[in-house]
């Protein structure tokens, strides 16, 4: 049950679109198309952003979208603002019948 | 709307036991799939075990099979963990999970709802 693995950090400016990478393996991210996306505000619970690779939970914007490729998926936020700056965790469900989260990423707004 | 309170947290000497509790509301509990997820301070999240709706089958993290135990009242609409034989390293906030396999017989491995969390403190 190894972490998925995403980098540490990563930041843009306003306006500006960035990309945060989630890799598995064929057992998780590669096998399922159930990967989710949280977003993380300090001292708050996490918040769904995306499910099922590339769907919006009601009330998400759309500047956020998803996708995947291989073992990898991937998280877009498209104009990013102030309030994008969080930190952004990926999930996916596993062939031993387990969820498995990403290590995390921190986004910063320059 | 949904709503998921947890309680039972605390302070607890190393090798201890503890009941979360998690009451929900706003959605038809017996349907979904409920998980527990945690959170160590300074940290990133941990899947810890789900309750299945359909199947009554319940899942672990290797991390906490054999301590942790996990359990629902679909009558009272409350699911529970029962930690055990606690370690330092069990020390985080425990966040119950709506979601984590089948929700009204669609597929939902993923967590639409979080409640606040309850902070475990395992120390001497």
């Amino acid at each position: 049950q190894s972490a998925l693995t995403q980098p540490a950090s990563v930041s843009g400016s306003p306006g500006q679109s960035i990309t945060i990478s989630c890799t598995g393996t064929s057992s998780d991210v590669g096998h399922y198309n159930y990967v989710s996306w949280y977003q993380q505000h300090p001292g708050k619970a996490p918040k769904l952003m995306i499910y099922d690779v590339s769907n919006w939970p009601s009330g998400v914007s759309n500047r956020f979208s998803g996708s995947k490729s291989g073992n990898t998926a991937s998280l877009t936020i498209s104009g990013l603002q102030a309030e994008d700056e969080a930190d952004y965790y990926c999930s996916s469900y596993t062939s031993s019948s387990t969820l498995v989260f990403g290590t995390g990423t921190k986004v910063t707004v320059l | 709307e949904v709503q998921l309170l947890e309680s039972g947290g605390g302070l607890v000497q190393p090798g201890g036991s503890l009941r979360l509790s998690c009451a929900a509301s706003g959605f038809t509990f017996s349907s979904c799939a409920m998980t527990w997820v945690r959170q160590a301070p300074g940290k990133g999240l941990e899947w810890v075990s789900t309750f299945s709706s359909t199947s009554g089958n319940t899942y672990y993290a290797d991390s906490v099979k054999g301590r942790f135990t996990i359990s629902r009242d679909n009558s009272e609409n409350t699911l529970y963990l029962q930690v055990s034989s606690l370690r330092a390293e069990d020390t985080a906030v425990y966040y119950c999970v709506k979601g984590g396999r089948y929700c009204s017989g669609t597929s939902c491995f993923y967590f639409d709802y979080w409640g606040q969390g309850t902070l475990v403190t395992v120390s001497s």
